[in-house]
Order: C-alpha cells, then structure tokens, then sequence
C-alpha cells in the first residue's frame, strides 16, 4: 500500500530554535497537509496545499510557521523559533484529488517533537 | 456544544464482547463521516467510512442518523487488537479545515 513518509520520527528542540519536519507524500497526490496533535488532545488542522501554493490554513498557523515543497517529491514544516507549547505530534497527509466525497487522506506516522 | 463530541472512555470489556460507540457533531452541514482508529503516538487510520444507509465491514457497523446528527460504530467479537482508540471525524464540506476529528473514545479489551 502506498504510504506517506515522514522524517524525524521524534525530535528535541531547544526554544527559540528553528525546526523543518519533513514529509513524502504519495507520489501521485496532489494536495498535502499539515496536523498536529498535542498529547492527550484531539487532532488539528494546520495548513493544506495546492498547487504550490497554500490553499487554507488555521488560526494555530501563524507567522512562525511555514511550508513549503522544495522539489517534486518533499514537502516541508518550519517552525521558526519554536514555543514550548509547539510540543506535538505533527502528521502530513495527502490526497490525490482533494477532499471530496469518497476521497481517503492518507497520513504519515507523524513526527514527534519536543520543545524544552 | 462541541463540533464533534465522543464519550472519551475509557472502555473496558472483555475480549469476545460487543461495543458500540456514538458521537455527536453539531454542523447539519457536514457531508462525509468516518471512524478513524489511532494507537498509542501513531497515525490515525481509516477504518471504515460511514454511509446514510450505514455499513458493515466484517465484526464492524457504522451507522448515521443525520437527524439525530450522531455516528455510531459498533465492534462485535472484539478482539484483543482492537484496543485503540477510535476517532469520529466529520467533514463539514470539501474543505481541509473543515475537518474535524472528535477527541477520541479509548477502548481497552482484556483476556
């Protein structure tokens, strides 16, 4: 089955520091997507992408965050100087034709990050 | 009223016996339903989408009730493995941010 790959699989930070999570997404997908899932609390919504550009984001995706796809395959998270409350699990996802009726988002195992 | 709201749990039943679920959403707008099933700092995985006529996937039914506006999912025969915790989610429209993932009902199955 294919899969969304991510890399770090878990990453500790000092605040203040810049951090880049890395995913892979489906070859053949063309929207991606960032979550977060803080511990012991529900999954979030962070940003989605489209053809180069963002394409919608959440009130947690403010100006410390950014994303980016540097080449055809990879797709990027910066954090530009991270909080202690940036401490999460953060999934990429992607779909191949959005998010219409019948369409499955296919997430990555997530990279966790720590924040002290 | 939370946009998706499940009984956190946690459940606790003995391997063999039958679980039901339910979760409420409260946009009469949302268009598409699903169960997801996540374990412990992993990746949530489909599990099954959930259909007006409601579905059945082996020991697993999902059911919808749009007037009601709850989703229900019920495990049969359950097994050991099914100990995870499963995520109702409900996608409002076509819209990446307008999907919402309820917090999750913990589910523990013992010998």
């Amino acid at each position: 089955e294919p899969e969304v790959t991510q890399t770090p699989s878990h990453q500790v930070t000092q605040m203040g520091q810049e951090v880049i999570l890395r995913c892979v997404p489906i070859s053949n997908h063309l929207y991606f997507y960032w979550y977060r899932q803080i511990l012991g609390q529900k999954v979030e919504f962070l940003v989605s992408f489209y053809n180069n550009e963002i394409s919608e984001k959440s009130e947690i995706f403010d100006d410390q965050f950014s994303v980016e796809r540097p080449d055809g395959s990879n797709f990027t998270l910066k954090i530009r100087s991270t909080k202690l409350e940036d401490s999460a699990m953060y999934f990429c996802a992607s779909t191949e034709l959005g998010l219409r009726t019948g369409n499955t988002i296919y997430f990555g195992e997530g990279s966790w990050l720590t924040v002290v | 009223r939370k946009e998706v709201e499940q009984d956190p749990g946690p459940f606790n039943v003995p391997e063999g016996a039958t679980v039901a679920f339910n979760c409420t959403y409260s946009n009469s707008a949302s268009q598409s339903f699903f169960w997801y099933r996540q374990d412990c700092r992993k990746e949530p995985k489909l599990l099954m989408s959930v259909y007006s006529s409601g579905n059945e996937d082996g020991r697993f039914t999902a059911q919808l009730n749009r007037a009601s506006q709850y989703i229900s999912l019920l495990i049969r025969d359950s097994k050991l493995s099914d100990s995870a915790t499963y995520l109702c989610v409900v996608n409002v429209d076509s819209s990446a941010s307008k999907i919402i993932f309820g917090s999750g009902t913990r589910l523990s199955i013992r010998p």
